[in-house]
């Protein structure tokens, strides 16, 4: 299996322009979960889906912050307009129901960069 | 509210020797599982090892092990024979289990170091 797809890998954009990130999870898995890293705030989680249904997005850090998940097989994180504070690296991860270790699995994450 | 606590930002380690990185957790859920990952400074996200509330036994997983006390609330990593290659981010993390699939909440991270 080709693991969890992100792309683009890095990201460097201006301030006010918009950013889309884009996530393949691995395929049969029926949850997907967008997670934020930086310095000051650690991991934390933006939203989650389960069978491509939004479950929680209250960690989305407003309005500028978009997620879809139009198939089982892509989802997007969207930024517009992006700020400089939104610079962090943005990781998708999926996992499935069946199985019993519950682990979640990693893409390769985004590093976002706006100036 | 689940919460994960890593009171240990960095740590070194001799090579060939064990270590053992502290968690602790405070949740009010019956059942949860706890997770440690990797990242190492390419970025990615690597698991290791999971342990659920259930579980009798201490999680084992080749050179890591989980050190699980229940009512300590704590979740420790113990990682034997230290190799260079263990140099890394390491995260603690829970979640609730019995409700489907549910997010991740981690700790801020604990820094290894192996020496050589």
């Amino acid at each position: 299996d080709a693991g969890v797809i992100q792309s683009p890998r890095h990201e460097v954009t201006e301030m006010g322009q918009e950013v889309t990130l884009r996530c393949k999870p691995i395929s049969g898995h029926n949850s997907l979960f967008w997670y934020r890293q930086t310095m000051m705030r650690g991991l934390e989680l933006l939203i989650y889906f389960n069978n491509n249904v939004p479950i929680d997005d209250s960690g989305m850090p407003e309005d500028r912050f978009s997620a879809k998940m139009p198939n089982a097989s892509f989802s997007t994180l969207k930024i517009q307009p992006s700020e400089p504070r939104d610079s962090a690296v943005y990781f998708c991860a999926s996992t499935t129901t069946s199985g019993t270790t519950y682990e979640q699995y990693f893409g390769p994450g985004t590093r976002l960069t706006v100036t | 509210a689940q919460k994960i606590t890593q009171t240990q930002p960095g740590m070194f380690v001799q090579e060939k020797e064990a270590v053992t990185l502290d968690c602790t957790y405070d949740t009010s859920d019956p059942s949860y599982g706890l997770f440690w990952y990797k990242q190492p400074s390419s970025g990615e996200m690597i698991f290791l090892i999971y342990q659920g509330s259930y579980d009798q036994q201490n999680a084992t997983e080749g050179r890591y092990s989980l050190n699980f006390q229940k009512a300590r609330k704590s979740a420790n990593l113990v990682i034997s024979a230290s190799q260079l290659g263990d140099s890394a981010m390491y995260f603690c993390a829970m979640r609730e289990v019995y409700s489907g699939n549910t997010p991740l909440v981690f700790g801020k991270g604990t820094r290894l170091s192996v020496i050589a």
